[in-house]
């Protein structure tokens, strides 16, 4: 069974940009959430998606958004690009919402210059 | 908030040798899991904990869920080099998950 997928792999932007990245979950999963990961932070929880409603969302401000497909595929957005933005945008999905086992991507890695 | 703590930050083994870690905090939480993390690539599940007390294991991998729900650790017994990379635990409070900061192993051959 194929593992979650994220395209791009790599991405490098310029401040004010906008740039949408996107997560394939494994065949069957319903649920997709968005982690970001930098070195002074961690892993942050960004939002969790179900059923191609927003069902849970962290603590971070409204230029990071996100959506859902009837598929289950998934797209984040994030718009106005701050330096800080720079980071490794992981994605997860699991079975259903709520449920923890959680299975990773290899995540995008986002540079802002 | 929310917070877990791991210790320690990081370690430095003898190939062969076992490792212990852990993860605290000064919340109670439902679930731990706990992850590993190589280079370049996303967290992988490891071992899932449901129940205080509960004791898992996974191949060489050993966790346990405290019994006062605030606390989980993680053992690999006889470790190999590729047990190399960083350690998460994670653990949920609501539908929400928080990570700690990682534990990074490295296996000295």
């Amino acid at each position: 069974k194929a593992g979650v997928t994220q395209t791009p792999r790599y991405l490098i932007k310029t401040r004010g940009q906008q740039v949408t990245l996107s997560c394939s979950p494994i065949s069957g999963h319903r649920s997709v959430s968005w982690y970001q990961q930098t070195p002074g932070q961690g892993l942050q929880f960004l939002f969790e998606y179900f059923s191609e409603t927003q069902r849970n969302k962290g603590n971070f401000p409204g230029r990071f958004s996100g959506r859902q497909f009837s598929n289950s595929r998934s797209e984040m957005n994030v718009s106005t690009l701050e330096l800080g933005d720079s980071a490794l945008y992981l994605c997860a999905s699991s079975l259903a919402q709520g449920t923890y086992e959680q299975y990773f991507g290899p995540g995008t890695r986002l540079t802002v210059t | 908030g929310q917070q877990l703590n791991q210790s320690p930050q990081s370690m430095f083994i003898q190939e062969g040798e076992d490792v212990s870690m852990n993860c605290t905090s000064s919340s109670i939480f439902n679930t731990w899991l706990w992850y590993k993390q190589d280079p370049g690539e996303g967290p992988v599940l490891l071992i899932a904990l449901y129940k205080a007390g509960e004791l898992t294991s996974n191949g060489r991998l050993t966790a346990q869920f405290g019994i006062t729900r605030k606390d989980s650790f993680l053992n690999i017994s006889a470790s190999i080099p590729s047990d190399v990379g960083i350690y998460f635990c994670a653990a949920n409070y609501g539908q929400n998950f928080v990570f700690g900061p990682g534990t990074r192993l490295s296996v000295l051959p």
